[in-house]
Formats: C-alpha cells, structure tokens, sequence
C-alpha cells in the first residue's frame, strides 16, 4: 500500500514554462486536494476533487488548472509558471473528507 | 476569509520541558485535526477532536476541543527530541464548505 505519491520530488521551471505535477493514491479515496505551503503560511488549498470527473477551486487556484479522469489519480497542471508560485506542493487524500493523508511533497522553484 | 490562528509560531525549549500549543479561531468547527511534519515530508495526522470539551491524548501529547468548538491546544509533557517538527492544526465541517483550513504553523524545537 503506497498510499499517496508524488512526482517529481523537486523541479525547477523557468518564467512561462508549464509543467504537470503527478500525484496518484490507491487507498480509493473520493476526495482529494492540492496544497502549497509557503513560509509562515501553513496550507492552502489551491484545487481539490470530490470525485472523479468533479473538481472546484480552493482559495489560491489562479494559474493553476486540474482534472478527476479516474479516482487514483489528481493530476495538478501549471499554465505558465512565475515566480509566485515557487513553494512546496502537496496533494492529498480522504475517506472522510477532512482527515487528510498527505504525499510526500513537490518542491518547485520558477526562476 | 476563514482564520486558524496559531501560537506561538516558533518555540525552542530544553528536553523534559512542557509546552502548549495554541489554535484560536472567531469560525466553529465540526471538527479540529493536528497534524504534525518532519522537514523534506508531508503532514501526519496525530488526532481528530469533533465534540466540544473533548480531550484526546496520545502517549505523551494532550488535545483539548473548546466547549465552543472554535479553539484548540495541543500540550506535550516532558518533550523530547523525537518531539522537533512543525505543528499543523486544520479544522474543518460545514461552516468552511466541507473544505480544511490550516494554521500557520508551530515550529518547535526541542533540544536535547
């Protein structure tokens, strides 16, 4: 049981590159989320999924575009990096919707 | 916009001290989480509380709900090095759309 995994682990992007980050669970939970987490921010939720085929904006989702083609995987796509969005990404799982088993993160930087 | 306020936001303390942990909210919670997160890795959950009043503890770690439901702490009894990580309270229910607000974040440092 691999619980939720990530891809790539780190990455560096240049200004207007785009990019997808992976994440992928197999504990066939419904809901699942995308965080950043930036210095003395805690976590915020940029997009999250309750269900395949039904996804709805967090409170950061600007510049950032998801899709729910199939339960296990949540994939989290970049349109045109800045360097706003350099932080650490996490995606995330839930049976129950608040309880929460995190990946183990994706390190972005956007020179 | 829905804030977890949490206190202190650093802490450095000697082994086989005590702490608290604050997480203050004006929202109410169906449900509070604390989760906690070692540097390079994802946040772990430690504890759901879900009934005002309500006091969970683990091994050496006390949670405590408000009677409200709008507040939080965790207290850790005799830290120890093992303890070194950043505290995350989240909470979550109706109110907030379903949806998970997080704190800010205590980093604590314990220091054998």
């Amino acid at each position: 049981n691999a619980g939720v995994t990530q891809t790539p682990k780190f990455q560096v992007l240049k200004t207007g590159q785009s990019m997808t980050l992976q994440c992928a669970q197999d504990m066939n939970h419904e809901y699942m989320s995308w965080y950043r987490q930036d210095p003395g921010m805690g976590l915020r939720l940029i997009h999250y999924s309750v269900g395949a085929g039904i996804t709805d904006q967090g409170e950061v989702p600007n510049g950032y575009n998801v899709s729910r083609s199939t339960t296990e995987d949540f994939p989290l796509r970049l349109l045109s990096a800045a360097p706003s969005q350099t932080s650490v990404y996490f995606c995330a799982s839930s049976y129950r919707r608040v309880e929460q088993f995190f990946g183990p993160g994706t390190r972005l930087t956007v020179l | 916009t829905q804030l977890l306020e949490q206190s202190p936001q650093f802490l450095s303390i000697q082994e086989g001290e005590n702490l608290t942990v604050y997480c203050n909210s004006s929202s109410v919670f169906s449900s509070l989480q604390w989760y906690r997160q070692e540097p390079g890795e994802g946040p772990v959950l430690l504890v759901t509380v879900v009934t005002g009043g309500e006091v969970k503890k683990l091994k050496r770690l006390t949670f405590q709900f408000g009677d409200a439901r709008k507040d939080s702490s965790l207290h850790i009894t005799a830290a120890q090095p093992g303890d070194t990580g950043l505290y995350l309270c989240a909470g979550g229910g109706y109110n907030q759309g379903g949806k998970l607000i997080f704190g800010q974040g205590t980093e604590l440092s314990v220091k054998p």
